[in-house]
């Protein structure tokens, strides 16, 4: 099976621009979790979703951040401006249902704003 | 708001020693993973611990969760040049919900 798609896998560009991150998770995973990871702050989850529906967006920094998630298979987070200090490795995981399920992660997007 | 402290946060050794991380909360787990993440990719699941005492082992891994199910290690024996990369515990602070807190991490390096 597949795992976790995330595209791009880097991204460079101006501070200012939209960026748009794409997931697609494994087939059949109810949860889809998008998570920042910067050497500072470690990992940390932004938002997640339960059969497409946002759950949580407590983690989500600020405005300029949104996420969605269209159908099953499909997820973007788009920051819209973006400023040099979101510079981070996004990474998106999906997971079947219950806590104790692992988490599954895709490769990251290493996003470098300038 | 809950947290999970791991320590080390670092950690450098020579193959052969073994080394034991930690993870602790002042909250109490539902459930807790340990995951290992390799440069370029994402975290990959070792374990789950779900039952206070619980002790499961992964070829020269043991994890332990706590009695109270509020702290959890990880043992590793005899480590080798393969075991180096980033270890992250996370817990589960609400059962049903699928939500993990990650810790810091340890970054682990064996030296030949």
């Amino acid at each position: 099976d597949a795992g976790v798609i995330q595209s791009p896998r880097h991204e460079v560009t101006e501070m200012g621009q939209e960026v748009t991150l794409r997931c697609k998770p494994i087939s059949g995973h109810d949860y889809l979790f998008w998570y920042r990871q910067t050497m500072m702050r470690g990992l940390e989850l932004l938002i997640y979703f339960n059969n497409n529906v946002p759950i949580d967006d407590s983690g989500m920094p600020e405005d300029r951040f949104s996420a969605k998630m269209p159908n099953a298979s499909f997820s973007t987070l788009k920051i819209q401006p973006s400023e040099p200090r979101d510079s981070a490795v996004y990474f998106c995981a999906s997971s079947r249902a219950s806590s104790n399920q692992p988490q599954h992660f895709g490769d990251g997007t290493r996003l470098s704003i300038l | 708001t809950q947290l999970l402290e791991q320590s080390p946060q670092f950690l450098s050794i020579q193959e052969g020693e073994n080394l034991t991380v930690y993870c602790n909360s002042s909250s109490v787990f539902s459930s807790l993973q340990w995951y290992r993440q390799e440069p370029g990719e994402g975290p990959v699941l070792l374990v789950t611990v779900v039952t206070g005492g619980e002790v499961k082992k992964l070829k020269r891994l043991t994890f332990q969760f706590g009695d109270a199910r509020k702290d959890s290690s990880l043992h590793i024996t005899a480590a080798q040049p393969g075991d180096t990369g980033l270890y992250l515990c996370a817990g589960s602070f609400i059962s049903n919900t699928g939500k993990l807190i990650f810790g810091q991490g340890t970054t682990l390096q064996v030296k030949p």
